[in-house]
């Protein structure tokens, strides 16, 4: 079966630094792979959306870049947090070309930027 | 452009009561996708349902029923003899351009409804 991991479940790091998150799927090959932030309160924003290795495709001007090495893994990343990034980030994936059997969601990664 | 409006902020209500959760979306798609996901305290995103749009049909699962209607653009969400479990922040979302761009472009969320369920 097909398993989605995220990590870590929690960050607290300071305004400045740089910031790796990284998720991994396991049980499939050739997804398509998703990061979404939400801030507090607010409902879920795409950040950047994967269909291959090295494809990526950005969904708002931001702080933060994503990059995939390898066809299950997708790394959301940033040179220097601001305040603003703090949030709860959650990676997801889909069969790809087979998105209508739904988007699975890794367990998040709750940032805080201090 | 796609657009998913949940108009509920938060509703709260007594444990044993009915409860409707209501999600209104936009799209100029023909085929398209809708989904119900439920977030726990926890954080993570537990998927409820996924319905296509050629697909009217409402559906049960035991105290869950969804009711889509095309022509009001509307795929609502009941709870029926809610409970204490219930409690929780429902997401209804989108996923369309399944011709136009391929539906790799991810799901449109509406902003959430906080269900709070008293004892």
């Amino acid at each position: 079966s097909q398993t989605i991991h995220q990590w870590p479940a929690t960050l607290v790091q300071p305004v400045g630094s740089p910031l790796s998150l990284e998720c991994t799927v396991e049980g499939t090959s050739n997804p398509n792979l998703y990061w979404y932030r939400q801030a507090a309160g607010r409902g879920l924003q795409l950040l950047f959306y994967s269909v291959g290795i090295g494809q990526i495709s950005s969904e708002v001007p931001q702080n933060l870049s994503a990059s995939r090495p390898q066809d299950r893994q997708f790394i959301l990343s940033s040179k220097k947090l601001l305040l603003s990034d703090s949030g709860f980030y959650l990676c997801a994936w889909t069969r790809r070309g087979h998105q209508e059997s739904g988007y699975t969601f890794g367990s998040g990664t709750r940032l805080t930027v201090v | 452009a796609q657009k998913v409006t949940q108009a509920q902020t938060e509703i709260s209500v007594v444990e044993k009561e009915d409860v409707t959760l209501d999600c209104v979306y936009e799209t100029r798609d023909t085929t398209y996708y809708l989904f119900w996901y439920k977030q726990p305290p926890s954080g993570e995103l537990v998927f409820l349902i996924r319905r296509n749009s050629f697909d009217e049909q409402n559906e049960i699962s035991g105290r869950y029923s969804w009711n889509f209607q095309k022509s009001t653009s509307s795929f609502n969400f009941t709870i029926t003899a809610s409970q204490v479990v219930d409690s929780a922040v429902y997401f209804c979302a989108l996923s369309d351009s399944f011709y136009s761009g391929g539906g790799a472009d991810g799901l449109t969320f509406g902003k959430g409804t906080h269900l709070i369920i008293q004892p």
